[in-house]
């Protein structure tokens, strides 16, 4: 049971490349996130997912975009990378006791 | 909309010292759960206890435990016995149980806590 991952773990792109963030979850969750995490903060959510097949907007949703064509995988893209991207990435799903089960993180750096 | 509010920016403590992290939430609901993670270096989130607003009885999970006023609204954790391996930033979440962005972790600013041997 490896619960949620993420790949990759470390990515650096230059300004205006795009890559795919992938999220897999082996727990049968229907809803799955993603955040952001800046240097000292807390969490923020980009999108999030209710089930396969729907998505929406979080709190800071704009420069990405997110698809769940399966139950188990929710994908992240970024088609246009800025340097304010640069953060770490988390993916999560949640029980129906609202525990998330998160993954271990994707640090992206943009230059 | 839900806030976290956590006071303390960094915390230390004695090994085998308590020490106890605050956190305060504005809510207009009256069913909720309540959270505190654990985030070390590793960087992975790491659920530490849980709280559901409608049992009086505070929660407790081994060394950690919580003090919860819910007409405060108010969730401090206390460690007992703290121990190197505390170290680490803890987060207070607070999850939307309804609505809009349904189970979305609202999170507080976070309190780096170190652990003095």
């Amino acid at each position: 049971n490896a619960g949620v991952t993420q790949t990759p773990k470390f990515r650096v792109l230059k300004t205006g490349q795009s890559m795919t963030l992938l999220c897999a979850q082996d727990m049968n969750h229907e809803y799955m996130y993603w955040y952001r995490q800046d240097p000292g903060m807390g969490l923020r959510l980009i999108h999030y997912s209710v089930g396969e097949g729907t998505t929406a907007k979080g709190e800071v949703p704009d420069g990405y975009n997110v698809s769940r064509l399966k139950k188990q995988n929710f994908l992240l893209g970024l088609e246009s990378a800025a340097p304010s991207q640069t953060s770490v990435y988390f993916c999560a799903s949640l029980d129906l006791s609202y525990e998330q089960y998160f993954g271990p993180g994707t640090r992206l750096t943009v230059t | 909309a839900q806030t976290v509010t956590q006071s303390q920016p960094e915390m230390s403590v004695q090994e085998a010292e308590t020490v106890t992290l605050s956190c305060t939430y504005d809510t207009s609901e009256s069913d909720y759960y309540l959270f505190w993670y654990k985030q070390p270096p590793s960087r992975q989130m790491i659920l530490v206890i849980r709280q559901e607003a409608y049992k009086q009885q505070n929660a407790t999970e081994n060394r950690f435990s919580v003090n919860f006023q819910k007409a405060a609204k108010s969730f401090s954790l206390k460690i007992s016995d703290s121990q190197l391996g505390d170290a680490a930033m803890y987060f207070c979440a607070f999850p939307n149980a309804g609505g809009t962005s349904y189970g979305k972790l609202t999170f507080g600013q976070g309190t780096i806590l170190t652990v003095h041997p």
